[in-house]
């Protein structure tokens, strides 16, 4: 069990770029999740994948965001037209199944200039 | 809209004290709750958990107490240790859903 990895840790872009974020899970986890956290605050959900399908989405994700789990194993996040209020930490987590733990990565920090 | 709160945004406690943190929610429907710890720079990690059908779970060092009469949740650590210093947050879900609701956080502070 080598946790959930995400990838860049870090990411400074310019307002109006485009960013992409990969989330790998724990592997026998079949199910995926996104999160967003700000600062002094709690995860807010995002999205959730069952395999490969989205099988919901938040209100907070605009039509900039998309999300894909191709072969329900890894799973980015785009995020297009970036925004200064799309600064926060993304985080991914993994759980076996509904009513299981959600285990987290260590998130992606976004950072927009 | 119903959400998760926390009653203390810090506790700062000395080393070897039991800490207490607690955690109110409003949604009567959720039976499923975890608790995490968060420390700087990382993601939320996995303490422990406790469904609706039971009122109180242990691990290491660790007490999760569940009521459900009053939608209370609180986490009690044994003899807290300066590695207990985090950021620590209750979650709320329903099974079947699959949002977890956070709420904002008790900060965690151990006095040598």
């Amino acid at each position: 069990d080598t946790g959930v990895s995400q990838d860049p840790r870090h990411k400074i872009t310019k307002r109006g770029q485009n960013v992409t974020f990969r989330c790998d899970p724990i592997s026998e986890h079949n199910r995926l999740y996104w999160y967003r956290q700000t600062l002094g605050q709690g995860p807010e959900f995002l999205t959730y994948f069952q395999n490969e399908a989205q099988l919901e989405k938040s209100r907070l994700l605009s039509d900039r965001f998309s999300a894909e789990r191709p072969k329900g194993s890894f799973s980015t996040l785009e995020i297009q037209r970036t925004e200064q209020g799309d600064s926060a930490m993304y985080l991914c987590a993994s759980s076996r199944g509904g009513g299981q733990p959600q285990h987290f990565g260590d998130g992606t920090r976004l950072s927009i200039l | 809209g119903e959400s998760v709160g926390l009653h203390l945004p810090t506790l700062s406690v000395q080393e070897g004290d039991n800490s207490i943190i607690n955690c109110a929610y409003s949604n009567s429907a959720s039976d499923y709750f975890i608790w995490y710890k968060q420390e700087s720079g990382k993601g939320p990690q996995f303490i422990i958990d406790i469904r609706s059908n039971m009122d109180k779970r242990q691990g290491q060092r660790v007490t999760v107490l569940l009521n459900k009469t009053v939608k209370h949740l609180s986490l009690q650590i044994a003899a807290t240790q300066p590695g207990d210093s985090a950021v620590y947050f209750c979650a709320e879900n329903i099974i079947g859903n699959n949002d977890m609701r956070f709420g904002a956080g008790t900060r965690l502070t151990v006095k040598p």
